[in-house]
């Protein structure tokens, strides 16, 4: 069964901080795997998708990087901002089914 | 972008009466529509899958007579939580896989509070 990880549960960084989240999985024969944006009380926001034969993928000042062997990849946010304060969610995508396993998230704070 | 349109974004309910949210698909055809569940500070759960046309396969431990889905066009899917109680007050978010690119579009949620 696969599990996700998201360590830690919460981060709070300076404005201007260069910073990087983590995330993990147990079982590396994934399909793709997902980075998303919530805010509070709101749905879910893509942020950038890798597919199991990429290494990372580039949207703005976001970079996702995927190592499938080891079960892992990281969000890179450079030159946080106060509007990047969210809860960002890793997850993979397995099996024929289509299924989504979701992270618990890492709610993240960017204090001006 | 892709669209899921989802509604009602909150709904407060009493006990014991049914609440039915919607999930739309806006500007494509979703041939696999997802239903999650979330508490506070907890990741997405997946309830059920649902395939157009077809009954929809729930995950082990959640009642499928208690959350009717009904996925019955390639851009609509609801899911009725029937005989609510407090319980059920969470946070439920909808999915939807495009036909054509197979993303994942996500509704905007809904905060289900049942007094």
């Amino acid at each position: 069964k696969q599990e996700v990880t998201q360590i830690p549960a919460a981060l709070s960084v300076p404005e201007g901080e260069n910073l990087v989240l983590n995330c993990s999985f147990t079982d590396s024969a994934i399909y793709n795997l997902q980075w998303f944006r919530q805010d509070p009380g709101k749905g879910l926001t893509s942020l950038l998708l890798i597919q199991s034969s990429q290494r990372e993928q580039t949207s703005g000042r976001l970079n996702a990087s995927l190592d499938k062997s080891s079960g892992r990849s990281t969000l890179y946010i450079a030159a946080s901002q106060p509007g990047d304060s969210a809860t960002y969610l890793c997850a993979v995508h397995t099996g024929a089914n289509s299924k989504l396993t979701f992270g618990k998230g890492i709610t993240l704070s960017v204090r001006p | 972008g892709a669209v899921v349109s989802q509604h009602p974004s909150w709904v407060i309910c009493k006990s014991g009466t049914s609440v039915k949210i919607e999930c739309r698909s806006l500007d494509f055809q979703a041939t696999t529509m997802f239903w999650y569940r979330q508490f506070p500070k907890q990741s997405l759960m997946l309830m059920a899958t649902s395939n157009e046309g077809s009954k929809a396969t729930y995950e082990q431990g959640v009642e499928k007579d208690k959350f009717l889905i009904n996925h019955a066009s390639l851009t609509l899917s609801t899911l009725t939580v029937t005989s609510a109680h407090p319980e059920d007050s969470s946070f439920y978010i909808c999915s939807a896989r495009d036909r054509r690119t197979a993303d994942y579009t996500f509704g905007s949620g809904t905060r289900l509070t049942v007094v």
